[in-house]
């Protein structure tokens, strides 16, 4: 069955710097992969996706890329401030499942000192 | 435009008891999904529905928990008789149904349930 892997249960940065965030999946080969932040007593907010067949895409300060041949996505958060403290989940399509069904990973919880 | 609404936001019952669960998605929005949260957990899908239809519920603990849409936009999740393990935040999320191969999905702020 698919199994998606975010390694890192918390990450620790100092203001202005770059976060990254992994995400590893296995017996898969989705067709795009998206990325949520969460927030405390809030519901996930969608990020961004990307498809399988773009390497890389980009949204103000964060970054995404898509690996397929290592079954990974890295997410970078560039000039990192404290307000984007939060827990960032990602997500692959469920293949067994209808249309829009998502699995989610565990979630990063990152936070940002100043 | 306003986003998903559940309500209420925090439940705490005994176990054993029934609860439900109220779901308002953005308007206009074709398809509704149920998911359930456990702490330190990514949300888990328990069932989806695409107007008033269900379109997935292989993950809905049907012994206990049900789910209905009757006119195709609210919704209401119940859960008779709750378990200790069904405490978590149970998250409703609506999406449009534009027609390609994704749809991104809002989601309402949750439900805490506590089961004592």
């Amino acid at each position: 069955s698919q199994k998606i892997e975010q390694n890192s249960e918390a990450l620790n940065i100092q203001e202005g710097k770059t976060a990254t965030l992994t995400c590893n999946y296995t017996n898969y080969s989705p067709a795009y992969l998206q990325w949520y932040r969460q927030d405390p007593g809030r519901g996930p907010v969608f990020l961004l996706l990307i498809r399988e067949n773009e390497k890389e895409k980009r949204k103000e300060r964060l970054k995404v890329t898509f690996d397929t041949t290592l079954k990974q996505s890295l997410f970078h958060i560039t000039a990192s401030q404290p307000a984007d403290s939060a827990t960032y989940l990602c997500a692959l399509e469920d293949y067994g499942g209808s249309q829009g069904n998502l699995i989610f990973g565990k979630g990063t919880k990152l936070s940002v000192k100043p | 435009e306003a986003g998903v609404a559940q309500s209420p936001r925090y439940k705490i019952i005994e176990k054993r008891q029934s609860v439900a669960f109220w779901c308002n998605p953005i308007s206009g929005h074709a398809t509704l999904y149920w998911y359930q949260q456990i702490l330190g957990q990514g949300p888990k899908l328990l069932i989806q529905f695409q107007n008033n239809g269900v379109v997935d519920d292989s993950q809905l603990p049907k012994d206990r928990f049900s789910a209905e849409r009757l006119k195709g936009v609210d919704s209401t999740l119940k859960i008779q008789p709750a378990k200790l393990e069904d405490s978590a935040v149970y998250l409703c999320a609506s999406s449009l149904e534009a027609g390609g191969d994704w749809d991104e999905q809002y989601f309402g702020p949750g439900t805490r349930l506590t089961v004592t």
